[in-house]
């Protein structure tokens, strides 16, 4: 069955420093989103994007966050300077087309920022 | 505004119970889909059920039910006969759509659902 993949799985990192994680959609889907859930809390969208643009952002999603889909399988989430409070769980999720379907979700990254 | 409220922080049972939980919906749109996630312990987000606002039917799925009342704006999800493996966090979610042009899951708190043997 085919499966949202996230690399990695945990990154530790230094305040201040950039990181990319790494996320591979199911192959035939075109809408693409980045979660965060800062642990013990609820889930909260970041931003979605569909035919290479954001199509929507949250408050969350300010100007050190970025996406990118580099390539035909890959979609990217930058953090350029992270903060102590950036560390949380970062979800992608992807759907297929044609109404509100379902969005399924990668086992996400742990970013701990130290 | 949209929301959705999951009152029940956690619920304990003991294996072969049944099992409700709660999920309370806000949204200012007449059509919208409402979704049922799992998260266990191992941390990803399992998807278990879409349901349209349009569709009032309820809906079961082996131990799992779903019950869907646009008059409370509620969609509470029962697990019938619970097991230890049933032990997670369930998130209610609602994605709004035909007004705003958007597809965003917006996720409640969760319930944090333990099975005791």
């Amino acid at each position: 069955e085919p499966e949202v993949t996230q690399t990695p799985s945990h990154q530790v990192t230094q305040m201040g420093q950039e990181v990319i994680l790494r996320c591979v959609p199911i192959s035939n889907h075109l809408y693409f989103y980045w979660y965060r859930q800062i642990l013990g809390q609820k889930v909260e969208f970041l931003v979605s994007f569909y035919n290479n643009e954001i199509s929507e952002k949250s408050e969350i999603f300010d100007d050190q966050f970025s996406v990118e889909r580099p390539d035909g399988s890959n979609f990217t989430l930058k953090i350029r300077s992270t903060k102590l409070e950036d560390s949380a769980m970062y979800f992608c999720a992807s759907r297929t087309t044609g109404g509100l379907y379902e969005q399924y979700f990668g086992p996400g990254t742990r970013l701990t920022v130290t | 505004a949209q929301k959705v409220t999951q009152a029940q922080t956690e619920i304990s049972v003991v294996e072969k119970e049944d099992v409700t939980l709660d999920c309370v919906y806000e949204t200012r749109d007449t059509t919208y889909y409402l979704f049922w996630y799992k998260q266990p312990p191992s941390g990803e987000l399992v998807f278990l059920i879409r349901r349209n606002s349009f569709d009032e039917q309820n809906e079961i799925s082996g131990r799992y039910s779903w019950n869907f009342q646009k008059s409370t704006s509620s969609f509470n999800f029962t697990i019938t006969a619970s097991q230890v493996v049933d032990s997670a966090v369930y998130f209610c979610a609602l994605s709004e759509g035909s007004l705003f042009n958007t597809d965003k899951l917006i996720f409640g708190t969760g319930t944090r659902l333990q099975v005791f043997p």
